[in-house]
């Protein structure tokens, strides 16, 4: 069973502070990641795509990937209350044919005012 | 541009009906999955295309389940004999090609008394 782990949470931090969310995956061989957000009732959201060995940043967003390590990191600066919702690590996996992206079980994260 | 769609939004159902699902992908996305999110549960991978081909259906929890996509864009889910195990929010996503970002659509809430 090839798996992605994440830290369970949930995470709470203060307006302002920087979030960490951290992510493993055991499937050597996967070369896309992702970060998705999900509110509570609402679907997955893309927050950020990362394909590369380094970091990524996208505003407030900077993904982090090592794959030798099997790991992928997600930092959210200078936090909102906007951003409290569940944080879903995902890895691209291809077996034969197929093509999926598994999941880890999220890790819900809350900003306090 | 539109997003991914999904119809219907909530279905209620009773125990040994059949029901099905729609998704209507992205214009020009070849590939579309479907995925399964059951309440408190992560989110759980049943299918892929490519086209209008799935490779591998073993994702499917059980054979009560099948898809089907044509014309290379609308997919259905079918659940035939619903069971109350089968209550959950069911997640279509789609991609410009299987290694991409996955956008997911708003999900379709079945409930099965």
């Amino acid at each position: 069973q090839k798996e992605v782990e994440q830290n369970s949470g949930p995470l709470s931090v203060p307006e302002g502070a920087i979030a960490s969310l951290n992510c493993t995956y055991s499937d050597r061989v996967s070369q896309s990641f992702f970060w998705y957000r999900q509110y509570s009732g609402k679907s997955p959201e893309l927050i950020m795509s990362i394909y590369s060995n380094g970091d990524k940043e996208d505003g407030r967003f900077t993904a982090q990937l090592n794959k030798a390590s099997q790991y992928v990191s997600l930092l959210i600066r200078d936090s909102q209350p906007s951003d409290s919702a569940t944080y879903l690590c995902a890895v691209n996996q291809r077996g034969g044919s197929n093509y999926k992206l598994t999941f880890g079980k999220g890790t819900l994260l809350t900003v306090n005012p | 541009g539109a997003g991914v769609s999904q119809s219907p939004s909530n279905k209620v159902t009773e125990k040994g009906k059949d029901v099905e699902l729609r998704c209507d992908p992205i214009s020009g996305h070849t590939a579309l999955y479907w995925y399964r999110q059951s309440l408190g549960q992560g989110l759980e991978f049943l299918i892929y295309f490519q086209g209008n081909s799935a490779p591998d259906k073993s994702g499917l929890p059980s054979d009560r389940f099948s898809a089907e996509r044509t014309g290379g864009s609308v997919s259905t889910l079918t659940i035939q004999r619903t069971q109350q195990e089968d209550s959950a929010v069911y997640l279509c996503a789609s991609s410009p090609d299987p290694t991409d970002t996955q956008y997911f659509g708003p999900g379709t809430r079945l409930t099965v008394l």
